[in-house]
C-alpha cells in the first residue's frame, strides 16, 4: 500500500484563480516533505522541503503546510498561472531509513 | 548547461532485446539513481549509488542491473526487455542520499527516457 496519498487525481482551474492540493501520508517516523512540479515530457523539480519542525513554506506563488499531527500536507498555488499547468508530486522521506516514498502525483490544468 | 543527461529520450524494443540507458552528470554528485513512473503510480526506485564502484537494489530492481565505474555516469541495463517494463524511465541524482536529514536539495531529475516493449 501507498504510504504517500494524493488528492484530487487531477483538477482544471481558470487563470488567476488558486488551488490547493493535499498529501496525506502514512511514513513514521518522519524526517521530511517535499513537493515537486514536474512538467509533461520534463522530469520533476523540487518546489519546497519541510522538515517535522517547519509548518509552512513558500517559494514564489507556491505555499506548502505541513501538520505532522494529523501527517496531512497541503500545496496552496496562488494567482495561478497557464505555465502552473504540471503534475505535483509529494515526497515523504523516512527517519529511520530515510527512504523516499512518492506521490502518485496531482495534474493541475489551468485555462485561460 | 549542468545537470542530469539522459540518452536515449525515445525508445522501442521488442521482448527479449536488451539495451542501455544512459545517465550522465556534471554536478560532482555522489548519490545517482534511476526511477521508473508508471501511470497512476509514484516514482518507484529501481537502484541506486552513492558512490563510485558502490551500487544496491531499490524496490524494483528485477530485470535491470546497473554499473558505477565513474562519478559523472549510471547506466542502466535492461537484459531481456519485457511488456511490463514499458515505462517512463528517470535517472536522479543528488550531493548526498536525498532522503537524508541535511540534505535541503534534493534530487536534481534527468528529462526521463519513455521506453515501449512490443
Amino acid at each position: 500500500k501507498n504510504q504517500v496519498e494524493q488528492s484530487p487525481q487531477s483538477l482544471i482551474i481558470l487563470e488567476g484563480k488558486n488551488c490547493t492540493l493535499q498529501c496525506n501520508y502514512t511514513v513514521s517516523p518522519f524526517s521530511n516533505l517535499r513537493w515537486y512540479k514536474q512538467d509533461t515530457g520534463r522530469g520533476p523539480v523540487s518546489l519546497t522541503i519541510m522538515t517535522f519542525s517547519e509548518n509552512t513554506k513558500s517559494n514564489g506563488r507556491y505555499t506548502a503546510t505541513l501538520d505532522a499531527d494529523t501527517k496531512q500536507s497541503s500545496l496552496h498555488i496562488t494567482a495561478s498561472q497557464l505555465s502552473d499547468s504540471a503534475s505535483y508530486i509529494c515526497v515523504v522521506s523516512g527517519r529511520v531509513d530515510y527512504k523516499l516514498s512518492f506521490g502518485a502525483g496531482t495534474t493541475v490544468t489551468v485555462r485561460a | 548547461n549542468a545537470g542530469v543527461t539522459q540518452t536515449p529520450k525515445f525508445q522501442v524494443l521488442k521482448t527479449g532485446q536488451s539495451m542501455t540507458l544512459q545517465c550522465a552528470q556534471d554536478m560532482n554528485h555522489e548519490y545517482m539513481s534511476w526511477y521508473r513512473q508508471d501511470p497512476g503510480m509514484g516514482l518507484r526506485l529501481i537502484h541506486y549509488s552513492v558512490g563510485a564502484g558502490i551500487t544496491d537494489q531499490g524496490e524494483v530492481p528485477n530485470g535491470y542491473n546497473v554499473s558505477r565505474s565513474t562519478t559523472e555516469d549510471f547506466p542502466l541495463r535492461l537484459l531481456s526487455a519485457a511488456p511490463s517494463q514499458t515505462s517512463v524511465y528517470f535517472c536522479a541524482s543528488s550531493y548526498s542520499s536525498p532522503a537524508g536529514p541535511v540534505d535541503y536539495y534534493g534530487y536534481t531529475f534527468g528529462s526521463g527516457t519513455r521506453l515501449t516493449v512490443v
